[in-house]
């Protein structure tokens, strides 16, 4: 089946970076795009960005923009999540979600697990 | 990109219904028969439960209904049952491989 496992939860420090994984699998891994999306604390959703596993191309959302990067690693069928500058207001479940846009769609089904990434000094 | 606007929460007996709306602008909402809906249970993921505005993926009641008139959504739940009370979200494609989702609306089955 249709599966997105992601990494285990992180601690970081304000200031440093994390990278947060997303493994797919049951699926041809370059048919369907990959979106982050986080939420913190008793907030709602946010859209992070997008990244092509065929084309390894990204784009992200503007408030992110410069801080963040999504990578991809075919050979495993990776996706990647890398947010530099830490701030306290990072801390949040990171999702990862597949995309329906090789198919015309542009909704989110499914998603991973999540990942928490708490910043504190 | 600001948020999608919806109510902070809602509710209705067993059997009843509730309807959520999702208002964004002309860019986004009003632009593109893209609306997404999710519903969220604590503590797990987010499951897609309507996608482009009116389509339910197979598995899904047909209880959920989503509609859209202008710059706003909707999300309608009829047969109101114990199991729907959860966090609820739309997402609207808004251009340039860009999205954004609503504020949330907490829905209470009473």
């Amino acid at each position: 089946q249709v599966q997105l496992v992601q990494s285990g939860a992180e601690v970081r420090k304000p200031g440093t970076s994390v990278r947060v994984s997303c493994k797919a699998s049951g699926y041809t891994f370059t048919s369907y795009y990959i979106h982050w999306v986080r939420q913190a604390p008793g907030q709602g959703l946010e859209w992070m960005g997008v990244i092509n596993p065929s084309a390894a191309a990204a784009a992200y959302a503007q408030n992110l923009q410069g801080r963040v990067t999504m990578t991809r690693e075919t050979s495993t069928g990776t996706v990647y999540m890398e947010l530099n500058s830490l701030k306290s207001e990072d801390t949040a479940v990171y999702y990862c979600a597949r995309g329906w846009e090789l198919f015309g769609g542009k909704w989110f089904d499914p998603w991973g697990q999540g990942t928490l990434v708490t910043v504190s000094s | 990109q600001s948020a999608l606007t919806q109510p902070p929460s809602a509710s209705g007996s067993p059997g009843q219904s509730v309807t959520i709306s999702c208002t964004g602008t002309s860019s986004d909402v009003g632009g593109y028969n893209y609306v997404s809906w999710y519903q969220q249970h604590p503590g797990k993921a987010p499951n897609l439960i309507i996608y482009e505005v009116t389509k339910r993926p197979s598995g899904v009641p047909d209880r959920f209904s989503g509609s859209k008139s202008g710059n706003t959504a909707s999300l309608t739940v009829s047969g109101l049952q114990a199991e729907d009370e959860a966090d609820y979200y739309c997402s609207s494609y808004a251009g340039s491989n860009n999205y954004v989702f609503g504020s949330g609306t907490k829905v209470t089955v009473l």
